[in-house]
């Protein structure tokens, strides 16, 4: 197994420009979730998903866009990059959301 | 809606000693998460717990849960250098799906 795959790992965007990030989990994970990280904030929720067709909105959706077609992938849309979007991005899955989440090793984003 | 807050932010202990991390919550824990960090890296989960006063251990680790569910501690005895990393707790909201962490707490292990 694979587990949770997230790509790129590193990203550079200029101001406006667009661009997915990509998660896939082979686990058959009902429950997945993105989160992005930030000096002395944690971890917090854009969005989550809790089976396929099914999407809800975390802390801070603002800026993101997913969707969820198949069990397996759980794509994060940046619609128009801003430089306040600059983070660490994880992508997390698991077979319910009452338990231990396994997270991909991350991407760093950077909007210029 | 509920807010993790954990203490201390930052900690440098020297190798061989022990550490406490807090994690306390604004509203009664349903299911209290902790992870671990390393730098560069994702989550990796160490422990989970549910019921007040509820103790789990692994390896020099353990987690506690307080009576009243609001307050979590995590322990180290003897730190080694591999304990570095930035560790995190987590708590769901009992409503299926949102998983809120605390800011995280960074620790240092000086050989």
């Amino acid at each position: 197994n694979a587990g949770v795959t997230q790509t790129p790992k590193f990203q550079v965007l200029k101001t406006g420009q667009s661009m997915t990030l990509q998660c896939a989990q082979d686990m058959n994970h009902e429950y997945m979730s993105w989160y992005r990280q930030d000096p002395g904030m944690g971890l917090r929720l854009i969005h989550y998903s809790v089976g396929a067709g099914i999407t809800d909105q975390g802390e801070v959706p603002n800026g993101y866009n997913v969707s969820r077609s198949t069990t397996e992938d759980f794509p994060l849309r940046l619609l128009s990059a801003a430089p306040s979007q600059t983070s660490v991005y994880f992508c997390a899955s698991s077979y319910s959301g009452f338990e231990k989440l396994f997270f991909g090793s991350g991407t760093q984003l950077s909007v210029l | 809606s509920q807010e993790l807050e954990q203490s201390p932010q930052s900690l440098i202990v020297q190798e061989g000693k022990n550490l406490t991390i807090n994690c306390t919550s604004s509203k009664t824990l349903y299911g209290l998460y902790w992870y671990k960090q390393k730098y560069g890296e994702g989550l990796i989960f160490l422990m989970m717990l549910q019921k007040g006063g509820e103790e789990k251990s692994h390896e020099k680790i353990t987690a506690k849960l307080d009576e009243k569910k609001q307050q979590s501690s995590l322990h180290i005895t003897a730190s080694q250098p591999s304990h570095a990393g930035i560790y995190l707790c987590g708590a769901d909201d009992n409503q299926g799906g949102k998983l809120i962490f605390g800011q995280g707490t960074e620790l240092s292990v000086k050989p």
